[in-house]
């Protein structure tokens, strides 16, 4: 399964509200995706599964939605330190598959 | 604490042989998966192939099987990542994750390791 995220990059203000998308070449079962955040020089680490259940830990400005081939992650009140590349990954399907990610810079 | 530790950083030169490792702790190791992941220099991440420790049952990515060898000792709770001969375009960072549902290898993954850079030139 190929998931295509958009947009590339992402230049927003510290407040405003983020929305990743992750598109999936077919449907991904039952809603078997995750998302990750990646800061420069730090491995990544799990934000979102199941589409949209949050990781322990993980504010609730982070939030997942979507379903079949659509998914989104939406940061509502972007902070500083929210500044990292996304990934979504299907892990419905093997070989498990990751986006290409989105990369998030705040202004 | 759940945790994944892996060895440090690798500088070799081309034909070179390696094998990195990836110490778990805080759980059951023999329950559950262990995936490994590249991430080349910019770019995203590849998952590369998965083994259980509990039996030793292993299994590669297409665009990787042939290219590395992935194993497990669960006596000491280490998986293992493994080249015969190394090329520059292995020059990557991999991280071990494990798999986060015990006894599935269609889980996401959590938690990361903090990941090995091996670095092949001349």
């Amino acid at each position: 399964i190929v998931l295509t995220q958009s947009p590339g990059t992402l230049s927003l203000s510290p407040g405003e509200r983020a929305t990743l998308s992750c598109r999936a070449s077919q449907s991904v079962s039952s809603s078997s995706l995750a998302w990750y955040q990646a800061k420069p020089g730090q491995a990544p680490g799990l934000l979102i599964y199941g589409a949209f259940s949050r990781a322990t830990g993980i504010p609730d400005r982070f939030s997942g939605s979507g379903s079949g081939t659509d998914f989104t992650l939406t940061i509502s009140r972007l902070e500083p330190e929210d500044s990292a590349v996304y990934y979504c990954q299907q892990y419905g399907t093997s070989p498990l598959t990751f986006g290409g990610g989105t990369k998030v810079e705040i202004k | 604490e759940v945790q994944l530790v892996q060895s440090g950083a690798e500088v070799k030169k081309p034909g070179d042989s390696l094998k990195i490792s990836c110490k778990g702790s805080g759980y059951s190791f023999s329950s559950y998966w262990i995936a490994w992941v590249r991430q080349m220099p910019g770019k995203g991440l590849e998952w590369m192939g998965i083994a259980y420790p509990g039996d030793s049952d292993v299994r590669y990515s297409p665009s990787f099987h042939g290219q590395v060898t992935i194993s497990v000792d669960r006596s000491v709770s280490t998986a293992y990542l493994q080249w015969r001969s190394l090329k520059a375009s292995d020059t990557a960072i991999y991280y071990c994750v494990r798999h986060s549902k015990m006894g599935s290898s269609l889980s996401w993954f959590d938690p990361w390791g903090q990941g090995t850079l091996v670095t092949v030139s001349s």
